[in-house]
């Protein structure tokens, strides 16, 4: 079956500007995982989903960033008035439930912000 | 705090030159240790879960081992195709789901 696609695959923005970054997870897993991961860092997580819950919140560098998720399917990252240091490649990851271990990973969106 | 460190950050191999990536790890109560294979430009795909001490787990020329402390990626006769960089990540037992990330070992493999 297909596997969690994200898109864009890459994002150009100027500075200031809003981003909107889209996940489809794997058909029928509940729980859905935002990360960053930046030139040369490990995974910071950002955010997960139980079903539309957030849960955990408390991954979210600053309150321009924020997530939500319909339907239990497709999640969306907003980026409002972003900066340079936003730029990063933003992965997704879905599994059958919280605490399954085995995620499932994105390509990821790479963001560039100018 | 959870802490993992993945060493070393790079590795260079010849090909059939077997080796070994450390994990170590400092947490309160290990739920479970996972390996991930990360290729340029994707995303990261699972490899193993280890639970235990003593536990190995193997898949073709990669076998996961733990310890209470560290985990081992070990490589035997590595292949041009087994270039990648390798995460590591750590749950921790009756806290949060979401795993800890090491900032990973980039493996090239020469032929």
């Amino acid at each position: 079956g297909a596997g969690v696609s994200q898109s864009p695959s890459n994002k150009v923005t100027e500075k200031g500007k809003d981003v909107e970054l889209r996940c489809d997870p794997i058909s029928g897993h509940t729980a859905l995982y935002w990360y960053r991961q930046s030139l040369g860092q490990g995974l910071e997580f950002l955010i997960y989903f139980q079903g539309n819950s957030a849960p955990d919140k408390s991954g979210l560098p600053s309150d321009r960033f924020s997530a939500e998720r319909t339907g239990g399917s497709v999640s969306t990252l907003t980026i409002q008035r972003t900066q340079q240091e936003d730029s990063a490649v933003y992965l997704c990851a879905s599994s059958r439930a919280t605490g399954e271990e085995t995620q499932y990973f994105g390509p990821g969106t790479r963001l560039l912000v100018l | 705090e959870d802490q993992v460190t993945q060493s070393p950050e790079a590795l260079r191999l010849q090909e059939g030159e077997s080796s070994s990536l450390n994990c170590s790890y400092t947490v309160s109560g290990l739920r479970g240790l996972f390996w991930y294979r990360q290729d340029p430009g994707k995303g990261p795909e699972f490899l193993f879960t280890l639970y235990s001490a003593g536990e190995e787990k193997e898949k073709e020329r990669l076998k996961a081992t733990l310890t209470k402390k560290e985990s081992f990626l070990h490589i035997t006769a590595p292949k041009p195709e087994d270039s990648a960089t390798y995460l590591c990540a750590v749950q921790v037992r009756g806290g949060s789901y979401i795993p800890t990330f090491g900032r990973g070992t980039s493996l090239i493999v020469h032929p």
